[in-house]
């Protein structure tokens, strides 16, 4: 069952903070996010396995909560680099399907 | 250089006319899978492969076939493709399919089935 993103969309202003969210109604054993540009790959960011875990590098960091089922992406001092369209990915225990979100679109101006 | 490369970039075809998107990967990884990405959707699992001749439906599989005989390619062929299957398409890959393992992904196949 697909993980639901919030919010769908999000217009910053250079330098301010942002969090985007995915839960799902499944047990989960990890979380990955990525963030896709326009008309390229996906690009990965992190991983966060089952525990409750917290990662982060450099100004962009992730959380899992684990009885939740719930991950958080918080982009910290956003940069214009920074656009783009956020998909968080879960998988259950066992592995090999990766399940995406629909995506939340993040759009950072000057 | 560690890479999923995925060919042909972009693809125009009519109904009916079969084609193959092909997927190779240079990392020796056992697992590949192939993505369709739709506005508003994200990204959907096709098939899946966990290595050399053993394949497995994803979420959307109907109307695709794929193959795996050799560990570096994984070809994903629409034998009578319709319009309902024009989308963006991504080839991915990682080490062995766990769930703690990153996915590589090709630079994608835009098709469009008129």
């Amino acid at each position: 069952q697909q993980p639901v993103q919030s919010p769908q969309a999000v217009i910053l202003r250079e330098g301010e903070d942002a969090v985007i969210n995915c839960s799902s109604s499944k047990a989960l054993y990890s979380v990955h996010w990525y963030r896709q540009k326009h008309g390229e790959a996906p690009v990965f960011l992190m991983i966060l396995l089952k525990g409750g875990e917290q990662k982060g590098h450099d100004k962009i960091s992730a959380s899992f909560n684990e009885k939740k089922q719930q991950s958080s992406l918080y982009l910290t001092a956003s940069q214009l680099s920074y656009s783009g369209t956020y998909f968080c990915g879960t998988e259950m225990t066992g592995g090999f399907k990766t399940i995406f979100g629909a995506g939340t679109r993040l759009f950072v101006k000057a | 250089e560690a890479q999923v490369t995925q060919n042909p970039r972009y693809l125009i075809t009519v109904t009916g006319k079969k084609l193959t998107v092909t997927c190779s990967q240079n990392m020796n990884h056992e697992y590949m899978s192939w993505y369709r990405q739709d506005p508003g959707l994200g990204l959907r699992q096709i098939y899946y492969s966990m290595n050399v001749e053993v394949t497995d439906k994803g979420d959307v599989p109907e109307g695709y076939k794929v193959s795996r005989k050799e560990k570096r390619n994984f070809p994903l062929i629409l034998e009578s493709p319709s319009p309902n299957q024009t989308s963006l398409y991504f080839c991915a890959s990682s080490f062995s399919g766990g769930g703690d393992e990153k996915l590589f992904f090709g630079s994608g196949t835009q098709l469009s089935v008129l």
